[in-house]
């Protein structure tokens, strides 16, 4: 397996303007997780699926944050307007869960987002 | 990387000797813990987890440590290498529907040659 694939690795863009970041999780996976990491806060959870049904939203800092996951491959996290203070790295997590059974969440690379 | 620049806390040991990474967590609820290695660049990776009703469990050169009592958590590193060197996280989940996953504030690992 590839692992979870995020895209784009980078992204540049003016204050205002809309951002869609993506995340393709570990096939067979259930849950997903977007996290963003900054130097004041450390890794944030903003929102968090199972089985494609958003659990806990709480972390998301404003409405202008949204994502969602149409299908078990693939969730989208969206900035409508981006501000500057929206800068960081946002990481999309995905794992494997059953009431059972505990295991790791697996990391993408991130998408390191700069909005100037 | 993501994790250049933070302000974290930092732990410097020379190559060849063991380095303990200290931990608090805040939810006596947790049912499973987790230790994550960052390096710069990349996302976290797994090193090593523990269930909430063991106190120790061990891997390949690293053992956690979980306290209950004091909500504490500890990863022990044996034989540091270069390699070793990251920022380290530890992470709580908590059973809420499925299982969230929360982060710590981590440490940054320094080997001196």
């Amino acid at each position: 397996d590839a692992g979870v694939i995020q895209s784009p690795r980078h992204e540049v863009t003016e204050m205002g303007q809309e951002v869609t970041l993506r995340c393709k999780p570990i096939s067979g996976h259930n849950s997903l997780f977007w996290y963003r990491q900054t130097m004041m806060r450390g890794l944030e959870l903003l929102i968090y699926f199972n089985n494609n049904v958003p659990i806990d939203d709480s972390g998301m800092p404003e409405d202008r944050f949204s994502a969602k996951m149409p299908n078990a491959s693939f969730s989208t996290l969206k900035i409508q307007p981006s501000e500057p203070r929206d800068s960081a790295v946002y990481f999309c997590a995905s794992s494997k869960y059953t009431p059972t059974v505990n295991t790791e969440a697996f990391f993408g690379q991130g998408t390191r987002l700069t909005v100037v | 990387g993501e994790s250049v620049g933070l302000h974290l806390p930092t732990l410097s040991v020379q190559e060849g000797d063991n380095s303990i990474i200290n931990c608090a967590y805040s939810n006596s609820a947790s049912d499973y813990f987790i230790w994550y290695k960052q390096e710069s660049g990349k996302g976290p990776q797994f090193i090593i987890d523990i269930r909430s009703n063991m106190d120790k469990r061990q891997g390949q050169r690293v053992t956690v440590l979980l306290n209950k009592t004091v909500k504490h958590l500890s990863l022990q590193i044996a034989a540091t290498q270069p390699g070793d060197s990251a920022v380290y996280f530890c992470a709580e989940a908590i059973i809420q529907g499925a299982q969230k996953l929360v982060f710590g504030q981590g440490t940054r690992l320094t080997i001196n040659p």
